[in-house]
């Protein structure tokens, strides 16, 4: 089955700095990428996914890149901001798949110092 | 829209009562449902998966049971509850295909003394 890395598991910038989180993954027919936000005794929320088909997708100060071939992906958040402080997963799935389920990474606690 | 819906959202039991956490999604058809949990500070683990009414695969070997007794409705059961099953229950849905996010619920945090 799938099986995604994560790291690091734990990431602390000064505010006004870039984060990077990186994914890796082994089903090469994964297909579809989501990231998902969690802040402290929240639920997980979508906050940004990429489709196979595409290698970069912005959206304001998030994006995530996609490397088919080295099969890893990763979130990239600019001018980070107290508020972006949480824990980040990454997932994969391969959805032409009979596997209905999300593969997780194990999180990335991301601290934004003032 | 759709919403999913979770509750309770805090629960406190003794050891060896049983378990009853409901989950369901209004504004959507069919969609597959998903129980997860998470131990405190940890990742998310699934514990069972439904693509159908009366269709339950489980992920996880425990004590803990699951059933969809209708299409946008979700239950997680346990008839003993253990120590271990402390932690953070939370209930997601999702829509074929699927490559569509999975969303989830506010879940419910589960204390058991």
């Amino acid at each position: 089955g799938e099986n995604v890395e994560q790291h690091p598991s734990t990431l602390s910038v000064q505010e006004g700095d870039s984060a990077v989180i990186k994914c890796t993954y082994s089903d090469s027919a994964s297909n579809y990428f989501p990231w998902y936000k969690q802040e402290l005794g929240k639920r997980p929320q979508l906050i940004i996914d990429i489709r196979s088909n595409v290698g970069e997708k912005k959206d304001q100060r998030i994006a995530v890149t996609l490397n088919k071939t080295a099969k890893h992906f990763s979130l990239h958040i600019t001018e980070t901001q107290p508020e972006d402080s949480a824990v980040y997963f990454c997932a994969a799935i391969n959805s032409g798949g009979s596997n209905y389920k999300l593969t997780f990474g194990k999180g990335t606690l991301l601290t934004v110092n003032p | 829209s759709q919403t999913i819906h979770q509750w309770p959202a805090t629960l406190v039991q003794p050891v060896g009562s049983p378990l009853s956490l409901e989950c369901t999604v209004e504004g959507t058809s069919n969609p597959n449902l998903y129980w997860y949990r998470q131990a405190a500070g940890r990742g998310l683990q699934l514990l069972f998966y439904s693509v159908g009414i009366g269709q339950i695969s489980s992920e996880v070997p425990q004590n803990l049971s699951a059933s969809r007794p209708q299409d946008r409705q979700f239950i997680l059961s346990s008839k003993k509850l253990l120590l271990s099953d402390s932690g953070f229950y939370l209930c997601a849905w999702s829509v074929v295909p699927f490559n569509q996010p999975q969303h989830f619920g506010d879940g419910t945090r589960l204390s058991i003394l």
